[in-house]
């Protein structure tokens, strides 16, 4: 059974780097036939996915337009861990941040952690 | 606005039988499987349907999924009271390179 554990801060200030861990537990964030993703949810945009890191031989990272420019999502092997780092922060960033894992399609995800954008 | 079109709302009688759409384009729906996610409120969502008519172990047989062209449905027949959530289908978006979203619909039971 897969588990993800997601930690971080739970309020961020305007302009600063939101950072968020996801710890995997019941598979290797270096699995061959998975992909690693973070996905955000609030009322104004409904579910958003960010980003997704996976390995196949090397790291791969993909991402959103809509948060390209500021967003970077990188894999820990000695933690078996995967971060995202949401740098810039508005406002609007505020948000219900998951992790989650994709096996083809999105089948494990994170308890959630509302992160607040606000001075 | 999200990628994928659903109705906002939706709702049945105990034991009725209703249906949620979900339209896409040519380049998610299209081209890719549709998956459905059961989400109560303060909690994550949750796999419902995977692969556009598969249900994860432990997902009653009252739901199923179908895929037709650029569109995808969920239906849940039997509606229990248990079955009141919102619901979100998802899609691989080949010219987006991501995942992408419907809006959403509450489903209600009364």
């Amino acid at each position: 059974q897969v588990q993800l554990q997601q930690s971080g801060p739970g309020l961020v200030k305007p302009s600063q780097t939101l950072s968020l861990t996801c710890s995997i537990s019941g598979d290797s964030v270096s699995s061959h036939s998975v992909a690693w993703n973070w996905i955000r949810q609030s009322p104004s945009r409904g579910l958003e996915w960010l980003g997704r890191t996976f390995y196949r031989s090397r790291w791969y990272n993909d991402y959103a337009g809509s948060v390209k420019s500021r967003v970077t999502i990188n894999a820990d092997t000695s933690k078996n861990q995967f971060s995202l780092q949401l740098k810039s922060v508005t406002p609007e960033d505020t948000a219900i941040y998951y992790c989650a894992r994709t096996f083809g399609y999105i089948d494990y995800w994170g308890q959630g952690a509302l992160v607040t954008v606000s001075s | 606005q999200s990628v994928l079109t659903q109705p906002p709302s939706a709702s049945g009688t105990p034991g009725q039988r209703v249906t949620i759409s979900c339209s896409g384009s040519s380049s998610s729906i299209g081209s890719n499987s549709a998956n459905w996610y059961q989400q109560v409120p303060g909690t994550a969502p949750k796999l419902l349907m995977y692969n556009n008519n598969q249900r994860p172990s432990g997902v009653p047989d009252r739901f199923s999924g179908s895929k037709s062209g650029t569109s995808a449905s969920l239906a849940i027949s039997g509606l229990q009271s248990e079955d009141e959530a919102d619901y979100y289908c998802a899609s691989w978006d080949g010219s987006l390179n991501g995942w992408v979203f419907g809006g959403g619909t509450k489903l209600t039971v009364l």
